[in-house]
């Protein structure tokens, strides 16, 4: 089974430049999630969707993020423009339901500089 | 409300066991524990739901105590292969996100 794919792994450009990431789940999974994850922390969650609806986005910064899966399947998460701050591994999980176990994907490692 | 996990870092040798402690000040349905290896994403160890269940695998198991809402994860005989970074994933009724906790980083040596 071909598990949680993202890309680019890494990207790095300067702060007020835009950036999008890439996420495909596993087949059949109706849960997304994008989570930041910055050096020596916990992976936090920026937005969660079942099938293509927002479930959770509380915690997404929406000024500047913004994300959405097309027809529940394939996610972009995108910022624009980016601060020094937002240097973090990005990381894309799915799973069959929420709350269920998380399959992540490698992640992509975004430096802003 | 992020759990906080206990102790930040511990270092074993190889056989020793070790316990990782995460607690939460508020309820919680269920505990999700995952590894992380450095440079690599997490993976999933288990899910521990409300009503106190241990669970266990080979030498790693858990324990949630829904009253005290804490968890904790068990380490048995070690391996070299043990070793990463340990997260728990809280998540309240009915909510069906993951908090994580900040890790717990273990390292096992020869």
């Amino acid at each position: 089974e071909a598990g949680v794919a993202q890309s680019p792994r890494y990207k790095i450009i300067e702060k007020r430049q835009s950036v999008a990431f890439w996420c495909n789940p596993i087949s059949g999974h109706a849960t997304l999630y994008w989570y930041q994850q910055i050096l020596g922390q916990g992976p936090k969650l920026l937005i969660q969707f079942q099938n293509n609806g927002v479930v959770d986005d509380s915690q997404l910064p929406k000024d500047r993020f913004s994300a959405e899966r097309l027809k529940g399947v394939d996610s972009t998460l995108k910022i624009q423009p980016a601060k020094l701050e937002d240097s973090a591994v990005y990381l894309c999980a799915s799973s069959l339901v929420g709350g269920s176990e998380q399959y992540f994907g490698p992640g992509t490692r975004l430096t802003v500089t | 409300q992020q759990p906080v996990q206990s102790p930040q870092a511990v270092i074993l040798r190889e056989g020793e066991d070790a316990v990782i402690n995460c607690s939460s000040s508020k309820a919680l349905y269920s505990v999700h524990w995952y590894r992380q290896k450095h440079g690599e994403a997490p993976v999933f160890l288990m899910i521990l739901l409300k009503g106190g269940e241990q669970k266990g695998h080979e030498k790693i198991s858990a324990s949630f105590n829904e009253k005290k809402q804490q968890s904790s994860l068990y380490l048995t005989a070690s391996q070299l292969s043990y070793s990463g970074t340990y997260f728990c994933g809280t998540e309240g009724a009915g909510s069906y996100q993951l908090t994580f906790g900040k890790g717990t980083k273990l390292s096992v040596i020869p």
